[in-house]
């Protein structure tokens, strides 16, 4: 069963827009983590949000985990055309070394 | 540093054959998953090796076995292939100091580029 579920599936935006996605799951986490996905490429693991913290930042990145609500949420600012990308939020259930179960993702295209 | 790479890039296979992907990981990193992502979803967790043993399976059947060596590089082997193996594989390497060890430690996964696999 899938541990993340983003929302939107997809998000269609113009340069410099922010652009946020939402990502649900349904069982406690140690950690949440969110990745990006280039077409046909690895993931690039982009920030790391513990249980018991409540948001985080890195450079234009923001992301807030609201455990009483399963939820998370990915903040990116003043967007760019190579954000463009498929974008996964995965959770740790417990430290395991790397068993992460994702969510479906959210394909965001920022248009020039 | 040198990341994490995977071999080979693509492959063509009919079904019921073998297949062994391969993967080294990123220098200083002890633990490799293998993960599957089916076209348009998200990585499913397939296995974990951390010191040269299986360390936690996802929901995938025992025909999906793998290695890990000395110098932490990785082997995923498939037996008898169906079609609805055709995806996107995926290794990942990290760092993990074990059980025993502080309960809130975590560390990111690497990720190869990945092997794409067809099964015809």
């Amino acid at each position: 069963s899938q541990q993340g579920e983003e929302d939107p599936q997809a998000l269609s935006i113009q340069e410099g827009e922010n652009a946020t996605m939402n990502c649900s799951y349904k069982t406690s986490i140690n950690n949440l983590q969110w990745y990006r996905q280039n077409s046909g490429r690895g993931l690039v693991h982009l920030i790391l949000i513990r249980s018991n913290e409540r948001e985080k930042h890195s450079g234009r990145l923001r992301v807030t985990l609201d455990t009483s609500k399963k939820s998370s949420s990915l903040l990116i600012t003043a967007s760019r055309a190579a954000d463009t990308a498929s974008y996964f939020c995965a959770g740790e259930k417990e430290t395991s070394g790397s068993r992460l179960t994702f969510g479906e993702g959210t394909q965001l295209t920022v248009n020039p | 540093e040198t990341g994490v790479t995977q071999s080979p890039t693509h492959l063509i296979k009919t079904r019921g054959q073998q297949v062994t992907l391969r993967c080294s990981s990123q220098s200083g990193h002890n633990t490799v998953s293998w993960y599957q992502q089916a076209l348009g979803q998200g990585p499913q967790f397939i296995f974990q090796y951390y010191r040269e043993e299986e360390n936690g399976r996802g929901n995938f059947p025992p025909r999906f076995s793998g290695l890990q060596f000395p110098n932490y590089s990785s082997e995923l082997n498939v037996n008898a292939l169906e079609l609805d193996d055709s995806a996107l594989y995926l290794c990942a390497s990290s760092y993990w100091p074990g059980t025993g060890f502080l309960s809130s430690y975590n560390s990111p996964l690497h990720f190869g580029n990945g092997t794409r696999l067809t099964v015809t």
